[in-house]
């Protein structure tokens, strides 16, 4: 069976300043999916970022990019420029891939990220 | 990214009634997936609803708990049966992406007393 960790609960960084959430995960698969979600005080998740494991090139949105290290089953998230409204719970998520289809996602425990003005 | 709806955005029940939840997508999706995330707590999956077949559930959800519709590709229900203050939760659809990424409703709050 997959699993995923955050080993970090809570996260405090300054406005501007850069942070990286941890996440890490365990799996027999070779080919898979990773997620960042996010999700504001609204509720509302959103998708930071994903990355195929059959990808080297780190993935990369904006001020979001991950550094994804297979062989360590480790996915880490690194905000730059961080913004208030980045303050959230950033979910780490992982999906097996199964002939293409989508799978089930199995999330880590949430990173309460605050950003201080 | 599709646009997701759910209904109600919150309740309040009374234990041992039961109550559904609508979710309807604003393009059609093959898939569609129901969450439960209890307070404080991450998202565990409940069951997998695909159109015109039954709901695949996880393990320790039930049919008899939660009954699932598809009755086509934009919209599924999830019933909460029998409830007690343990299903207090944030339930949650989401449908799948053209890359397999999954796109979440707002979720329902649901209040057991």
């Amino acid at each position: 069976a997959q699993t995923v960790t955050q080993s970090q609960p809570e996260m405090s960084v300054q406005e501007a300043e850069t942070v990286t959430l941890s996440c890490t995960y365990d799996t027999s698969e070779n080919n898979y999916y990773l997620f960042w979600y996010k999700q504001p005080p609204s509720r509302q998740m959103i998708l930071v970022i994903r990355q195929e494991a059959y990808k080297q090139q780190n993935a990369t949105e904006n001020r979001f990019s991950v550094n994804f290290q297979k062989a360590a089953k480790s996915f880490s998230l690194k905000i730059s420029d961080s913004q208030l409204g980045d303050t959230a719970m950033y979910f780490c998520a992982f999906m097996k891939h199964v002939g293409g289809a989508t799978n089930k996602l199995i999330f880590g425990t949430g990173t309460l990220l605050a950003v201080q003005p | 990214s599709a646009v997701i709806s759910q209904k109600p955005s919150r309740d309040i029940c009374q234990r041992g009634t039961s109550l559904t939840i609508q979710c309807q997508v604003d393009s059609q999706v093959t898939m569609m997936f129901w969450y439960r995330q209890q307070p404080g707590q991450s998202l565990t999956l409940i069951a997998t609803a695909n159109q015109g077949s039954e709901a695949t559930y996880e393990s320790g959800f039930v049919i008899d708990k939660f009954p699932i519709s598809r009755p086509n590709l934009t919209f599924s229900t999830l019933t909460v049966s029998n409830m007690s203050p343990e299903d207090s939760s944030i339930y949650l659809c989401s449908v799948d992406g053209f890359t397999n990424e999954q796109f979440f409703g707002p979720g329902t709050r649901l209040t057991v007393l």
